[in-house]
């Protein structure tokens, strides 16, 4: 069964730019999770997708964070435009499971983004 | 406001010794998972604990939920340099996870 895949693996960009991440979770997983994880901590949660729809976006920067899951599959994370302080690593999850009931999720390998 | 701290936050250790790694909260979780972070890697889930007590082992990883549900421990019993990671403790908060700071452990043969 293949994982959960991300690109890119590495983008560095300059502040003020923009840039998009992409998220293909594992086949028939209904639930996509966006963290992001600054050097030195655990990861925090962006978002959360049930198939395309928007459960938990509550810590989403809404003013220059954006996410969206078409056909509830793949999924894309953009930040326009980036800060200093969004240098991180992205990763993107997914579960089987429903909105109820404990869950595993299966992590990506993350982006690195390095914002100078 | 659910918050996970874990201790230590570094660990560096020689091959075959024993260390224990702490996740404390003061709000109760229905579960509290383990996961391990490689570098350039995402978290892979080690195992999830659910009953208040709970004791469950694999291999030389032994993991312990307290009674009260409010803390977990990890236990390495004879560290291996393939241990070295990020260990990282995550609760349930509504349909998703929080997580603490992390263990970084560095183990060197």
């Amino acid at each position: 069964e293949a994982g959960v895949a991300q690109s890119p693996r590495y983008k560095i960009i300059e502040k003020r730019q923009s840039v998009a991440f992409w998220c293909n979770p594992i086949s028939g997983h209904a639930t996509l999770y966006w963290y992001q994880q600054i050097l030195g901590q655990g990861p925090k949660l962006l978002i959360q997708f049930q198939n395309n729809g928007v459960v938990d976006d509550s810590q989403l920067p809404k003013d220059r964070f954006s996410a969206e899951r078409l056909k509830g599959v793949d999924s894309t994370l953009k930040i326009q435009p980036a800060k200093l302080e969004d240098s991180a690593v992205y990763l993107c999850a997914s579960s089987s499971r429903g909105i109820r009931g404990t869950h595993e999720q299966y992590f990506g390998p993350g982006t690195r983004l390095t914002v100078t | 406001t659910q918050l996970l701290e874990q201790s230590p936050q570094f660990l560096s250790i020689q091959e075959g010794e024993n260390l224990t790694v702490y996740c404390n909260s003061s709000s109760v979780f229905s579960s509290l998972q383990w996961y391990r972070q490689e570098p350039g890697e995402g978290p892979v889930l080690l195992v999830t604990v659910v009953t208040g007590g709970e004791v469950k082992k694999l291999k030389r990883l032994t993991f312990q939920f307290g009674d009260a549900r409010k803390d977990s421990s990890l236990h390495i019993t004879a560290a291996q340099p393939g241990d070295t990671g990020l260990y990282l403790c995550a609760g349930p908060a509504g349909t998703a996870l929080i997580f603490g700071k992390g263990t970084t452990l560095s183990v060197s043969s």
